[in-house]
């Protein structure tokens, strides 16, 4: 199908070790979202992009986190110096734009991180 | 503190009952969607409200927006097991990032 993909599906590591998520939007979509989902919560926003920018990361919990979308297409999150605690499974989503009141975003399925 | 308040947080109910799920908050948004997700997969959005007192319908499903934009309730009528699932209410204001509450599970026994 068409519509948003995420890999891996599931990332097992090691305290301390570096790791990047991968997300394809749907082809055509210029935002793209990160959200991270906690164990009975809702997603937490993360970072948005518009293009090739960040239009807004003020979701990212500290400097471990970071993600780039270098050509406004596929985005990478990258996690530094990986915790416990940041264990979750991890949303991407994509959007025609931010700029509708209707906003309507698709989501991939998600990669499951686990930090041991 | 929780922006969107979501209840009942589990919700357990026998095939043909009616339900209503409530999303509150002490905010004003510009609109409100209501997402379903399955395990394993990424929510998928079923209806967005955007006018004050706004009731829109899907089928069994119906999603009624507050007056003050402020709440929003889910109703289903004659729950299938079909129906289980996380139900996520999510809130935009203007052109500020979603905000989620953190979801109704519901399970519909057959």
């Amino acid at each position: 199908g068409a519509g948003v993909s995420q890999t891996p599906s599931n990332k097992v590591t090691e305290k301390g070790k570096y790791v990047e998520l991968r997300c394809d939007p749907i082809s055509g979509h210029t935002a793209l979202y990160w959200y991270r989902q906690s164990l009975g919560q809702g997603p937490e926003f993360l970072i948005y992009f518009q293009g090739t920018g960040a239009a807004d990361d003020s979701g990212l919990p500290n400097d471990r986190f970071f993600a780039v979308r270098p050509e406004g297409s596929v985005s990478t999150l990258k996690i530094q110096r990986t915790e416990r605690g940041d264990s979750a499974v991890y949303l991407c989503a994509s959007s025609l734009s931010m700029t509708s009141s209707y906003n309507e975003q698709f989501f991939g399925p998600g990669t499951r991180l686990t930090v041991l | 503190t929780q922006l969107l308040e979501q209840s009942p947080q589990f919700l357990s109910i026998q095939e043909g009952e009616n339900l209503t799920v409530y999303c509150n908050s002490s905010s004003v948004f510009s609109s409100l969607q209501w997402y379903r997700q399955e395990p394993g997969e990424g929510p998928v959005l079923l209806v967005t409200v955007v006018t004050g007192g706004e009731v829109k319908k899907l089928k069994r499903l119906t999603f009624q927006f507050g007056d003050a934009r402020k709440d929003s309730s889910l109703h289903i009528t004659a729950a299938q097991p079909g129906d289980t699932g996380l139900y996520l209410c999510a809130g935009l204001r203007g052109n500020t990032p979603l905000v989620f509450g953190k979801g109704t599970r519901l399970s519909v026994i057959a």
